[in-house]
């Protein structure tokens, strides 16, 4: 597709279930980043992937979240055991390969997670 | 570490108002400068970037000047419509690193 596509944009799951986000990023993009926009707040960095390794996971908030990427393209980001508190939405953006600090990130329009 | 400060809102303006939302950055290196905006029920778009010292970013009538002696990439706009209503995001993106950092965003709410 044309852009960064997100599925499911909805999601309302009940406290202690887990959730797989997708993620299909820009056709050529080497890079995938996911971050969680909390009501009110900043974009939170989680991960980032280059190609199908991720050299940075340090912005995982905890061990129930986990995030994979496949042939260098999709990515589907885990929520284990999911709590009140991982109720945000998670943005997946990519961009191409090349000098990243005047790159353009694409993002994709979100998954809306809801905790009850 | 690097990081982006961008004045709290929400901002709310008349129609034909001018604007300004203030971004400031802390970084090491030479950071490129971003400003992205959300509207209603959509995912963050670039709105317009600079990459180096005294560049202009422009667009859609935006404007931000990269200024390195005051680390600042203010947001301008002379003439604000209803249509930009929207959430804007600052943000730094460091060469030779893969992270972007964003403010936390600033609501403008423009009145008809």
């Amino acid at each position: 597709g044309a852009g960064v596509s997100q599925s499911p944009s909805n999601k309302v799951t009940e406290k202690g279930k887990d959730v797989e986000l997708r993620c299909d990023p820009i056709s050529g993009h080497t890079a995938l980043y996911w971050y969680r926009q909390s009501l009110g707040q900043g974009l939170e960095f989680l991960i980032y992937f280059q190609g199908n390794s991720a050299p940075d996971k340090s912005g995982l908030p905890s061990d129930r979240f986990s995030a994979e990427r496949t042939g260098g393209s999709v990515s589907t980001l885990t929520i284990q055991r999911t709590q009140q508190e991982d109720s945000a939405v998670y943005l997946c953006a990519s961009n191409p390969p090349g000098d990243y600090s005047g790159n353009t990130i694409y993002f994709g329009e979100g998954s809306w997670l809801t905790v009850v | 570490g690097d990081s982006v400060t961008q004045m709290e809102g929400p901002v709310t303006l008349s129609e034909e108002a001018f604007l300004t939302i203030n971004c400031t950055y802390t970084a090491t290196g030479y950071p490129s400068l971003f400003w992205y905006v959300q509207y209603p029920g959509e995912g963050l778009q670039l709105l317009l970037k600079a990459t180096k010292a005294d560049d202009k970013g422009s667009n859609k009538g935006f404007e931000a000047t990269y200024r390195k002696e005051t680390t600042s990439f203010h947001l301008e706009k002379g003439s604000v419509q209803v249509s930009d209503s929207a959430v804007y995001f600052c943000a730094l993106g460091t060469s030779g690193t893969y992270k972007y950092i964003f403010g936390t965003g600033t609501r403008l709410k423009v009145l008809a």
